[in-house]
């Protein structure tokens, strides 16, 4: 079974649309995760969540809205897509964000045409 | 915020130790020091990560500067497999920050 999985692995959209990637983790993690790896490969954090509550909000536009239904998802909600939301967006999750391993989805490669 | 500073490219050969540096002066008390790697078209890794001493594990050892203002992580015999890019982040108790990393060259 795979411990962070996300969906879908490619998504190819046009501008102005509404688009949202669904992240699950299956090993009883408190806290979860947004990243945006852009094209220079620079990997930002955009948000974290522990126990279904933000506590992470990096400076992110709010066309970017993170929903967390229980504790097990967080998904990325990214509304009126710009070509500059082209990336990759990686879901993770660890037990805490203080002392213990992060587990890292697959990616998902978003492109905006 | 608690920086890091890593080489951008390194090389090394193919079966011999790698040392791959982080530098991180404006450490707090309470940051540990971790170590990911990113393998080619897949999400970042866990390898390590310690607060003040030396730490050890299957993958990697983790030596740790007594004044804790840098790191370097020892990869005892690189193999081709271990050809990704490196980050050394800093985990204060409300950011979790990935610097540029150190892309490490393999040569066989």
């Amino acid at each position: 079974d795979t411990a962070v999985s996300q969906t879908p692995k490619y998504l190819v959209t046009q501008m102005g649309n509404d688009k949202s990637i669904k992240c699950e983790q299956n090993l009883g993690h408190d806290t979860m995760y947004w990243y945006k790896q852009d094209s220079k490969k620079f990997l930002k954090i955009m948000f974290s969540y522990n126990n279904k509550e933000l506590i992470i909000n990096e400076t992110v536009p709010n066309r970017f809205s993170p929903k967390s239904p229980d504790k097990a998802h967080l998904n990325l909600h990214i509304n009126s897509l710009e070509l500059g939301d082209s990336a990759v967006y990686f879901c993770a999750s660890s037990q805490n964000h203080m002392d213990t391993e992060a587990f890292f989805g697959q990616g998902t490669r978003l492109t905006v045409v | 915020d608690a920086k890091t500073t890593q080489p951008n490219s390194m090389e090394s050969n193919e079966e011999e130790p790698v040392h791959l540096p982080c530098n991180h002066s404006t450490i707090s008390g309470t940051d540990y020091i971790h170590w990911y790697r990113q393998l080619p078209s897949q999400g970042p890794e866990y390898v390590i990560h310690g607060l003040t001493s030396n730490v050890n594990n299957r993958m990697a050892s983790l030596a740790i500067a007594e004044d804790r203002k840098s790191s370097t992580l020892i990869l005892h015999r690189a193999t081709l497999r271990d050809a990704a890019v490196y980050y050394c982040i800093l985990t204060p108790l409300d950011k979790i920050i990935f610097g540029k990393g150190t892309r490490l060259h393999i040569l066989p």
